[in-house]
């Protein structure tokens, strides 16, 4: 069964930082591109960040560039996602996806997706 | 930076046919991407490239895409489509999602 597990989040203060992880399986998930979605309560979908098969192409949006960072593990078949100087507005269930494509930026969509982790920033 | 603009609700009568739009600038240039979300569960995608199903999905839904204006066609319309759903591009590397349409089957 293809499968995506959100790990890792919580409640945390802001300024704070916070490491999510999704494990895939039943993929071979060196094949893909992955990327980080997120959705804050009651609201939309927004996109936070993506990663090609190898690492070799990574982008995020305008609102975590520079205290978000995307990584994987082919080896452990891992996508992570470190949260640094976490703010209120970054308060979302946290989804990995699996893109349909191999490398970023080939304009294809989000075939699986896992059921998400959510993260609270507040004091 | 690039817009997706969608209905906020849109409503069909049971066996009726939905048509929820996406509207962007020269929307027609680009692949859309279309995903449904219920309540509590994560997007599922429907449509990808404009009009492609992935296996599982009915053929009652279907996608078009021309100009400024990308249309999510469901037709046969059930209960068990009341969902939101949510238009997807890329754009200047970037991804960028539609604000979503809650459909409800009357």
């Amino acid at each position: 069964e293809v499968q995506l597990v959100e790990s890792g989040g919580g409640l945390v203060q802001p300024g704070r930082s916070l490491r999510l992880s999704c494990a895939a399986s039943g993929f071979t998930f060196d094949d893909y591109a992955m990327h980080w979605v997120r959705q804050a309560p009651g609201k939309g979908l927004e996109w936070v960040s993506g990663i090609s098969w190898n690492s070799g192409s990574i982008g995020y949006a305008d609102s975590v560039k520079g205290r978000f960072t995307i990584s994987r593990d082919n080896a452990k078949n891992s996508l992570y996602l470190q949260m640094n100087s976490l703010r209120a507005e970054d308060t979302a269930l946290y989804y990995c996806a699996k893109d349909k494509r191999t490398q970023l930026y080939e304009n294809d969509a989000f075939d699986i997706w896992g059921q998400g982790t959510m993260v609270t920033v507040s004091s | 930076s690039y817009e997706l603009t969608q209905p906020l609700s849109v409503s069909v009568a049971l066996g009726q046919t939905a048509r929820i739009t996406c509207g962007g600038n020269n929307i027609g240039s680009k692949n859309v991407h279309w995903y449904q979300q219920k309540p509590g569960q994560a997007p599922v995608l429907v449509i990808y490239r404009d009009s492609n199903r992935p296996s599982g999905i009915p053929e009652r839904f279907s996608g078009s895409n021309s100009g400024n204006t990308a249309t999510l066609t469901i037709s046969r319309a059930q209960a068990g489509d009341e969902a939101d759903y949510y238009c997807q591009v890329w754009d200047s590397s970037s991804v960028v999602f539609g604000g979503g349409t809650k459909l409800t089957v009357l």
